[in-house]
């Protein structure tokens, strides 16, 4: 079971490219999100989805721009990358419903911006 | 506003000995809390959650946590350390609002198990 399937895997780019970073779920689910990780902070919201056509501001959306492609994929792009956007992302998905449906986690794409 | 914090960003333990983390919640409304795992280089992974019912709870690997209402504390537990614990934990409360299960999550804790 491939479930929530991140590329790239790793990512280096200079100040102010752009880069998309691509996630897609075989799970059939309707809500989808992207998460940064820091040291010593957690993770924090960046956007979510909750079904094709909907996207909504997290936490920490400044930077970030969101795409719901179809029920699948759902990408988030970096228009002019900084140092400040360093870190691990990581896309989730989830049943949309009770509250206590789980996250289900890719294995993250490391991103520094040089 | 929910919010949670971990109290110790690392804990380190001997090999069969109790492993405790420690968590605690702000809710403004009666909590779902999560206890996640991630392993190097990997995603999280649900260890267990609470919703409603019986407040001590079990999860996978042996784990368990206990939701203590009048402490705002969701503690994790597992009686024996064993080395494959070595991990970072996340605690999160599930704010639900608009249709849907956003997770706030605590700054984690790193786990480490020595012989």
């Amino acid at each position: 079971n491939a479930g929530v399937t991140q590329t790239p895997k790793f990512q280096v780019l200079k100040t102010g490219q752009s880069m998309t970073l691509q996630c897609a779920q075989d799970m059939n689910h309707n809500s989808m999100y992207w998460y940064r990780q820091d040291p010593g902070m957690g993770l924090r919201l960046i956007y979510y989805s909750a079904s094709e056509g909907t996207t909504d501001k997290g936490e920490v959306p400044n930077g970030y721009n969101v795409s719901r492609l179809n029920k699948r994929e759902f990408s988030l792009r970096l228009e002019s990358a900084a140092p400040s956007q360093t870190s691990v992302y990581f896309c989730a998905s989830s049943d949309m419903g009770p509250p206590d449906s789980p996250l289900h986690f890719g294995n993250g794409t490391r991103l520094t911006v040089t | 506003a929910q919010s949670v914090t971990q109290l110790g960003s690392h804990v380190s333990v001997s090999e069969g000995a109790l492993v405790l983390l420690r968590c605690n919640y702000s809710s403004s409304v009666p909590p779902y809390l999560f206890w996640y795992v991630q392993y190097p280089n990997q995603g999280l992974q649900l260890l267990l959650k609470y919703t409603t019912g019986a407040t001590l709870v079990k999860g996978i690997n042996g784990f368990e946590a206990e939701f203590k209402k009048s402490e705002t504390s969701f503690h994790l537990t597992k009686p024996s350390a064993h080395m494959s614990d070595a991990a970072e934990y996340f605690c999160a409360v599930s704010s639900f609002s608009g249709g849907y299960n956003k997770l706030i999550f605590g700054a984690g804790t790193r786990l480490a198990v020595h012989p």
